[in-house]
């Protein structure tokens, strides 16, 4: 059973740009919503988090949106650069561990 | 502050044979995660450590196992290898006190890539 779906699997975007990456969770149960990074060699690195309590948090140039109804939560990465272009994970935690998305490629064309 | 550490960074092994692999964490987490990420799968929780005592596992065959001593360095082995063990292998640290990932950020290791021919 697949506990989250992160869309799309891919994503090219011009440098300025926004990108918009997508996940649906199924269990309610999950308090906690991260977002992580990883570059080619490298681990994930954790990006930003929510809380359900909270619909919006921005940091910076990424802000991730959540919607408690509809179970979605989605990031956005403002004015995209080219050294933003690596693989994106949604994660949805609970009390014992996190459960990750399947990972969105992110490309910023130059 | 010293990230998380893992050796070796690559291996390769064959089938049937066993694979250790080990992580050393940051300096005052006391809890360690063992992730498998593969193309196919993704990133795949495999169990986790605290004080020396697993206090969650995934779900994933017997033949995975793992360990924690008592300065919080990690190691995790793989017996019976088969073709589909082949991955990267992460690791990721956390304060672990809390006992909940939301207030305990992981912080993820470099990785162990893990080939079985």
């Amino acid at each position: 059973q697949q506990q989250v779906k992160q869309s799309p699997q891919s994503l090219i975007v011009q440098k300025g740009g926004i990108s918009i990456i997508n996940c649906a969770y199924e269990n309610t149960a999950f308090d906690y919503f991260p977002w992580y990074q990883q570059f080619p060699g490298k681990g994930p690195a954790l990006l930003i988090a929510i809380r359900p309590d909270v619909s919006e948090k921005k940091e910076g140039r990424f802000t991730i949106s959540f919607n408690k109804s509809a179970k979605q939560f989605s990031l956005h990465i403002m004015d995209s650069q080219p050294g933003d272009s690596a693989t994106y994970f949604c994660a949805v935690g609970s009390a014992r561990q996190l459960t990750f998305g399947s990972g969105t490629q992110l490309t910023v064309l130059p | 502050k010293a990230g998380v550490t893992q050796t070796p960074r690559y291996l390769i092994k064959t089938r049937g044979q066993q694979v250790t692999l080990s992580c050393s964490p940051i300096s005052g987490h006391r809890s360690v995660s063992w992730y498998q990420q593969t193309p196919g799968q993704g990133l795949q929780f495999l169990f986790e450590y605290f004080s020396e005592t697993q206090r969650n596992k995934g779900n994933f065959p017997g033949r995975f196992s793992g360990r924690q001593f008592s300065n919080s360095r990690s190691e995790m082995n793989v017996s019976t290898l088969e073709l589909g063990d082949s991955a990267l292998y992460l690791c990721a640290s956390s304060l672990g006190t809390s006992g909940k990932p939301s207030t305990d950020t992981q912080y993820f290791g470099p990785g162990t890539r893990l080939t079985v021919l």
